[in-house]
């Protein structure tokens, strides 16, 4: 059950776009499309922003996108806002019927 | 409205128990999987367990297995979490999450903090 890997930080100026990718492995990211995106800004609990890959809940806006390429799955956020700041977590189903998350992304808006 | 309030949680000495509850409320229950995921402090999320909305499909992480134990009472629209033989590395803020299937977590409690410390 190794986390999937994210990179630790991102930045971007606000109205620009930035990519967070979540690395995994056939037995989770790259065997299903149960890959899931979470925000979760200091001190509080985490908020969906993406499932199944590239869904968005309602009330997500839709700068929020994600998708999937073999064993990595990537978020982009466009037209960057100050709110938007936060921890970022990537997570999946895994073979093992078990779940799996990222290390987190911390992004910074500039 | 779908609230999940987590308790249970406090300062626990090494090896000592302590059961944690999610309260569930504004939604059926008893139709949904849950998982409980911590969060020890400036670190990242990491699942540690899930329960099918009736219980017959249990899952726990590596890292709890043997120690924890995953239930449900879903009369009282209740998720619990037994925590035995707790370990320093244990220190956590715990939170429950509503699934959707198996696929994701659509809300989240507050989470509840569990200190491990002598």
């Amino acid at each position: 059950q190794s986390a999937l890997t994210q990179p630790p930080s991102v930045s971007g100026s606000p109205g620009q776009s930035v990519t967070i990718s979540c690395t995994g492995t056939s037995s989770d990211v790259g065997s299903y499309d149960r890959v899931s995106w979470y925000q979760q800004p200091p001190g509080t609990a985490p908020k969906l922003m993406i499932y199944d890959v590239s869904n968005r809940p309602s009330g997500v806006p839709d700068r929020f996108s994600g998708s999937k390429s073999g064993n990595t799955a990537s978020l982009t956020i466009s037209g960057l806002q100050a709110e938007d700041e936060g921890d970022y977590y990537c997570s999946s189903y895994t073979s093992s019927s078990t779940w799996v998350f990222g290390g987190g992304t911390k992004l910074t808006v500039l | 409205e779908v609230q999940l309030v987590e308790s249970g949680g406090g300062l626990v000495k090494p090896g000592g128990s302590l059961r944690l509850s999610c309260a569930a409320s504004g939604f059926s229950f008893s139709s949904y999987n849950m998982n409980w995921v911590r969060q020890a402090p400036g670190k990242g999320l990491e699942w540690i367990s899930s329960i099918s909305s009736g219980s017959s499909y249990i899952y726990y992480a590596d890292s709890v297995k043997g120690r924890i134990t995953i239930s449900r009472d879903n009369a009282k629209n209740s998720l619990f979490l037994q925590m035995n033989s707790l370990r320093a590395e244990d220190t956590a803020v715990y939170f429950c999450a509503r699934l959707i299937g198996w696929d994701y977590g659509d809300h989240w409690g507050q989470g509840t903090l569990v200190t491990v410390s002598s």
